[in-house]
């Protein structure tokens, strides 16, 4: 498996719940970032995670949280969910530093709806 | 904060004519700007990027350019194809080497009409 990985494909939770995402880098990558996508509209950054530490993060609240693991895999979690959290999170994957900045391998996502 | 805008949020065009999606960028520490096409329930694909050492890139039917001065960078399809329809965003850079914070744009839903 080459590409970027994640799990699951669809999640339906209720509100209040909390929620865990998985994704597996890409082989090669070394970067992790997540991205919420609602529908209609462009990804937002979440974070990045970059050995193994958060490198970078959006307007997100404290609720969202990540982890990466040695090899490269993370985790997205989120507590106390709320409705508006119904969206596509979106894992992608990239090689940093390198010689040069690369683009992303998106994972297919996974669609959390909340209820 | 950071922020990516992007124009049009729908483009139609007949097969065969080019397409234009600009975007502006508010973060002059961005360097790096990657285009990615997402079609109906799949993921984004890169399709094309440009660093900020270079005005113009070009791949076979698509080409960008860059203007750092005005924080402008667009995309150019020409002779386009129905299966170019897709939704484009554009996206800017920014860190020691440009992965460090992605910013997207809301994307461009284009339509190539055979």
């Amino acid at each position: 498996e080459t590409g970027v990985t994640q799990s699951p494909t669809h999640l339906i939770k209720t509100r209040g719940q909390q929620v865990t995402l998985r994704c597996s880098s890409q082989s090669g990558h070394n970067t992790v970032s997540w991205y919420q996508q609602a529908l209609g509209q462009g990804p937002q950054f979440i974070f990045q995670y970059y050995r193994e530490e958060e490198n970078g993060r959006g307007n997100f609240p404290p609720r969202f949280s990540g982890l990466q693991f040695p090899n490269y895999s993370s985790e997205l979690n989120v507590n106390a969910l709320e409705l508006d959290d119904s969206a596509l999170y979106l894992c992608a994957s990239t090689f940093l530093p390198g010689q040069g900045a690369h683009g992303y391998t998106f994972g297919s996502g996974t669609r959390l709806t909340v209820v | 904060g950071e922020n990516v805008e992007q124009h049009p949020s729908t483009l139609s065009v007949q097969e065969g004519d080019s397409a234009v999606i600009k975007c502006t960028y508010s973060d002059s520490a961005s360097n790096y700007f990657p285009w990615y096409k997402q079609e109906l329930g799949k993921r984004p694909q890169l399709i094309i990027d440009i660093r900020s050492n270079v005005g113009e890139k070009k791949d076979q039917r698509i080409a960008v350019t860059l203007n750092k001065t005005a924080k402008h960078f667009s995309l150019h399809i020409t002779e386009t194809q129905p299966e170019d329809s897709a939704v484009y965003f554009c996206a800017a850079s920014s860190g020691l080497t440009g992965g460090f914070k992605t910013i997207f744009g809301a994307g461009t839903r284009l339509f190539v009409k055979a």
